[in-house]
Formats: structure tokens, C-alpha cells, sequence
């Protein structure tokens, strides 16, 4: 079954640390990969996707075929980073997965 | 900025009643999308909708589910008959290119709650 797994429901670290939300998926064929996130009281909104690699408020990410993986990272964090995370593959196969969520993260950045 | 915009934002309901939830999508979008997340769970993928029918739909989108585009701008998604399980935030997307851009455009949800 295809799936995708942010294994950290909460993650809490400090002003200035560096940040790494894991994100695992299994899916067959070559899935494309995307972050949305939701700040506060606002709407889900894209973050970045792997296909363009590019950094976006200090954010990465790199896909990793090999472990599966699509950690989103960024070296030094900043309080406004504080939000739900959520990884979202898409499966370019199509069928009725079309872009699905993982259960997200929420991020916490301490002062 | 154009944005999604949904209505109602909080619905509370008896369980067995008819509930229609309204969403306008940004207006040169094509494919229109609605989505779920019950509280404390993932966000789940419910049905897509393109050039007037559903292109793809999940599991959860049963009989008891339908979406229409009943004018050039509105989408909505239609519960005949609610359940207590179908208490969760709902929220329509929208884009202009489809699954593979990757981006959709989301609106800030309506909260349903069946008692």
C-alpha cells in the first residue's frame, strides 16, 4: 500500500537550531514530493517540491530514493517558522491517491 | 491575492440531516479538489473535479457524498445523510494545472459537526 510517514507528531527546538522534519513514503514508481504548510490560523499552502529544488524561507529538501525519504531541513530556525508541516507525495501514476498528506508535524520554535 | 473561499466556516448539524458545503475556487482554475481531516488525523483526499465530473475519488467519498459545480463559480460538496463520523474540517482546493504541479490552493476549511 502506498504511504507516506512523518514519524514526528511534535518537534520542539530552539531559536537559531537547526530543524530536520522527517518524512519516509512508500510508493511505487517514482513519486513526486511536496511540503505544504499551515501557520496558525492560516490556510494549508504549498512550502516547496522536490522537482525544483529550491529553498524557500531557508527550507530544503532532498529526495532520497535510495532511504525513501524526503526530510525537510533547515540550518538555523526562526520563531516564525513555528507550524504544521505536512508531507505530500503525489503519485504521477494517477488513481485515487492522487496528492495525499502524512499526518503532518507541528513544529514548535522556542525563543 | 485571489484565494479559496469556503462557507460556512462552522456548521453543527443533527446526525441524518443534509449538509452542503460551498467553496469558491480562484477563477481561472480548472481542477477543484476537496479534501478532509478529522480532528487529531491526517488530511485525506475525498474527490477531484474536472471539466464537470469527478475525475477521482477516494474511498471515503461514498454514495452519501456528492460534489457539484452548480454555476461558473461555485463547488460544492453535498452529505445527504451525516453521520457522527463525518465531523471533521473540510477543505476545497483548487488549481490550474491539475495533479502535477503539485500546487493546490486551499481555502480555510468548514468545520462540520454532527451531534
Amino acid at each position: 500500500a502506498q504511504r507516506v510517514t512523518q514519524p514526528e507528531k511534535l518537534l520542539s527546538v530552539f531559536k537559531g537550531a537547526p530543524v530536520e522534519l522527517k518524512c519516509n513514503y512508500s510508493y511505487s514508481g517514482s513519486p513526486e514530493l511536496f511540503w505544504y504548510v499551515q501557520y496558525s490560523r492560516q490556510r494549508l499552502q504549498l512550502l516547496l517540491r522536490h522537482i525544483s529544488r529550491e529553498s524557500i524561507k531557508g527550507f530544503t529538501a532532498d529526495l532520497n530514493k535510495g532511504e525513501t525519504s524526503f526530510h525537510l531541513k533547515k540550518p538555523f530556525a526562526q520563531e516564525e517558522d513555528s507550524a504544521m508541516y505536512y508531507c505530500a507525495p503525489f503519485n504521477s501514476g494517477g488513481g485515487a491517491d492522487g496528492l495525499t498528506f502524512g499526518k503532518g508535524t507541528h513544529l514548535i520554535i522556542q525563543p | 491575492e485571489p484565494e479559496v473561499t469556503q462557507t460556512p466556516s462552522h456548521q453543527v448539524t443533527q446526525m441524518g440531516q443534509e449538509v452542503i458545503l460551498r467553496c469558491v475556487p480562484i477563477s481561472n482554475h480548472l481542477y477543484f479538489y476537496w479534501y478532509r481531516q478529522i480532528l487529531g488525523q491526517k488530511v485525506e483526499f475525498l474527490v477531484s473535479f474536472y471539466n464537470n465530473e469527478i475525475s477521482e475519488k477516494s474511498e471515503i467519498f461514498d454514495d452519501q457524498f456528492s460534489v457539484e459545480r452548480p454555476d461558473g463559480s461555485n463547488f460544492t460538496l453535498k452529505i445527504r445523510s451525516t453521520k457522527l463520523e463525518d465531523s471533521a474540517m473540510y477543505f476545497c482546493a483548487s488549481s490550474d494545472s491539475g495533479w502535477t504541479s503539485g500546487e493546490l490552493f486551499f481555502g480555510e476549511g468548514s468545520r462540520l459537526t454532527v451531534l
